[in-house]
């Protein structure tokens, strides 16, 4: 069965950066993409950008572009997400979901459990 | 960016009511527009694809329709797990956008 299981909740200081993975199993990891989603508390969601983990092509939403990286590795079937500079306002629970390998047309059709990121000063 | 506009905000519902969620885009766009359920502390869940296309395992009284700017999610007889969050979201331009979500209460 189609899991991706991320790493644990992290907190961080304001300008300091965080690394979240997701690592996938039950399908081949190079036949699909990765978006990852974040939902701040008690608001809604918030495409954070895309990567094909085929050949490691990105997309990213301009209002975050220069402060996030996106990566995948294929030899463990992991994507990870790097966001840096944190500010309070990117505390959320950070979710990663299978895509598409193109960056449109696709749909989330499996999650991963949500990390938790709390950023404080 | 497409903007997604969700109505209503929040709805109260009964079980067996036939409830209707709508979507609708700043722009003009293509049928690449999903459905979501999200129940408190969960991440979301697909239901629909595409316009109209029911997720596998996903019950029937679900159905999605619509296209152009207009798209509507329809619930055909409510049941007690239905309560929840939905959001819709574009695929159809870069960035991918969400609807703010409507929440679906039990009346």
């Amino acid at each position: 069965q189609v899991q991706l299981v991320q790493s644990g909740p992290e907190v961080k200081k304001t300008w300091a950066s965080v690394k979240v993975s997701c690592k996938a199993s039950g399908y081949t990891f190079t036949n699909y993409g990765v978006s990852w989603v974040r939902q701040a508390p008690g608001q809604g969601l918030e495409w954070m950008g895309w990567i094909n983990a085929y050949n490691g092509h990105t997309n990213y939403p301009l209002k975050l572009q220069g402060r996030v990286t996106m990566t995948a590795d294929t030899s463990t079937s992991t994507a990870y997400l790097e966001l840096r500079s944190l500010r309070s306002d990117d505390t959320a629970v950070y979710y990663c979901a299978r895509d598409s390998r193109s960056p449109l047309a696709g749909y989330f059709d499996y999650w991963g459990q949500g990390t938790l990121v709390t950023v404080t000063s | 960016d497409i903007q997604m506009t969700q109505s209503p905000s929040s709805l109260s519902a009964s079980v067996g009511d036939r409830v209707t969620i709508t979507c609708r885009a700043s722009q003009r766009m293509t049928n690449y527009l999903n459905w979501y359920q999200q129940k408190p502390g969960k991440a979301p869940k697909l239901l629909i694809y595409a316009a109209s296309n029911l997720q596998s395992g996903v019950p029937s009284r679900f159905s999605g329709s619509g296209s152009g700017t207009d798209f509507t999610l329809t619930i055909s007889s409510l049941q007690p797990e239905d309560f929840a969050i939905y959001y819709c979201q574009q695929s159809d331009s870069i960035p991918s956008t969400f609807g703010q979500g409507t929440k679906l209460e039990i009346k």
